[in-house]
């Protein structure tokens, strides 16, 4: 099971354009990169996901380089309603008891 | 949203207590799965389910126990609650077991005093 490490903390402010990268030394051929947004009192919310190369959907960006050791979650224009803890997970696409969330990065922005 | 409620959102209750929390989809999604999360821990799954009466451990099972007698429920159960299961318990649900996209519900908020 692919272990990931992410910043504790990233502060912005409204309009900047953010990047949250996850290392994932240890990720196997299969394992895909997914990444979850929660706010508080909420249960977290999937955001994307990707396997290699570039991702987008009307809310992030996914970054995968080719050795896939790494991503980058990249959120264009953030505003107050942003901020949140946004997760990276990595593993086998089968659910169940391969998926484990880290403690996350707790992104702040302000005015 | 998808359709995911939990019952009760709030509750208090006793060290020793017997306590069920309820988990109830209108999606028909054969995965459904009970986390909880406290404060350094990020979420950790408790149990997970893979169709009725198909269930398995995930990371921190003991202390619980689950049933699904029903596509739409599933039950998550403290035998006998301990302060550390003081926690904040997360359902969630998936569609296909090949897919990281899970839909969680609410949270209920537990306290054992």
């Amino acid at each position: 099971l692919a272990k990931t490490t992410q910043p504790i903390s990233m502060d912005s402010y409204e309009g900047q354009e953010v990047n949250i990268t996850c290392s994932h030394n240890n990720i196997a051929t299969n394992d895909y990169i997914t990444w979850y947004q929660q706010f508080p009192s909420q249960g977290p919310r999937f955001i994307i996901q990707g396997y290699k190369t570039k991702v987008t959907n009307e809310v992030a960006s996914l970054f995968i380089p080719a050795d896939r050791k790494s991503s980058t979650l990249s959120l264009p224009r953030v505003s107050l309603s942003d901020t949140a803890v946004y997760y990276c997970l990595v593993g086998l696409t089968g659910g169940g008891n391969k998926l484990t969330f880290g403690t996350g990065t707790q992104l702040k922005v302000e005015l | 949203d998808a359709g995911i409620t939990q019952s009760p959102r709030h509750k208090v209750t006793e060290t020793g207590t017997p306590v069920t929390l309820r988990c109830h989809q209108t999606e028909n999604h054969r995965y459904m799965y009970w986390y909880r999360q406290d404060p350094g821990h990020g979420l950790r799954l408790i149990h997970y389910s893979y169709g009725v009466k198909d269930t398995d451990k995930g990371e921190v099972s003991d202390g619980y126990s689950v049933s699904r007698s029903k596509t739409e429920d599933f039950l998550l159960t403290l035998e006998s609650a301990t302060s550390s299961q003081t926690s904040v318990y997360f359902c969630a649900i998936s569609e296909r077991a090949s897919s990281y996209e899970q839909y969680f519900g609410p949270g209920t908020r537990l306290t054992v005093t």
